[in-house]
């Protein structure tokens, strides 16, 4: 597609709920990075993959977050037993290369944990 | 470690006026710099981007930054603002698989 998108763009979910979103990147990208951008603060590093590799998982703030991308092009990230600090807008961006020419990003899916 | 830094939390600009958004970094070698921007629920745009050569970049919309190693500074200019331009800016630097963003700078621009 022309852009990264993103769904759900919104997400409320209650405490202790599992939940799962999707990003879609460009056609053809093979970096793809998770992000994670609390209110009023920049984004910051989740997770990334090359292809289907996930060679980079180190911003994961718990066990309870888990990302995968298993045929190289559709990632999900997936937070289960949700907490309320979990609450923020998860962006995804990918890029051609490993991501040095700048990324592309998703508008963000928004998650409020109630 | 790598670290970006945006003084400014929120900067007023009236119409038509110049921009000046300040960013400082630290990092061991040359970083690559990046400016992005975002509005209200959308993702982040790339404004511009510097990794070698000519210390001062340009970028889409009319945007500028200067690149002062000597300074630890990647600091983003507009001659002339435009109301359109009122957003959250973001000044990151990237090394091996991670951008390191700064904590944004929100632009409001009154008539």
């Amino acid at each position: 597609g022309a852009g990264v998108s993103q769904s759900p763009r919104y997400k409320v979910a209650k405490r202790g709920q599992d939940v799962a979103l999707r990003c879609d990147p460009i056609s053809g990208h093979v970096s793809l990075f998770w992000y994670q951008q609390a209110l009023g603060q920049g984004p910051e590093f989740l997770t990334y993959f090359q292809n289907e590799a996930q060679l980079d998982k180190s911003g994961l703030p718990s066990d309870r977050f888990f990302a995968e991308r298993p045929e190289g092009s559709v990632s999900t990230l997936k937070i289960q037993r949700t907490q309320q600090e979990d609450s923020a807008v998860y962006l995804c961006a990918s890029s051609e290369n490993r991501g040095r020419d700048g990324y592309t990003f998703g508008s963000g899916t928004r998650l409020t944990v109630v | 470690a790598q670290s970006v830094t945006q003084p400014d939390i929120h900067i007023t600009v009236s119409e038509g006026a110049s921009l000046e958004l300040r960013c400082n970094y630290s990092y061991g070698a040359t970083p690559y710099l990046f400016w992005y921007v975002q509005s209200p629920g959308q993702g982040l745009q790339l404004l511009l981007k510097y990794f070698s050569g000519d210390t001062l970049v340009q970028g889409i919309k009319g945007f500028e930054a200067e690149f002062k190693r000597s300074q630890s500074s990647f600091n983003l200019r507009k001659p002339s603002v435009h109301w359109s331009d009122a957003a959250e800016y973001f000044c990151a630097v990237v090394t091996g698989n991670q951008f390191y963003f700064g904590t944004g700078t929100s632009l409001t621009v009154i008539p």
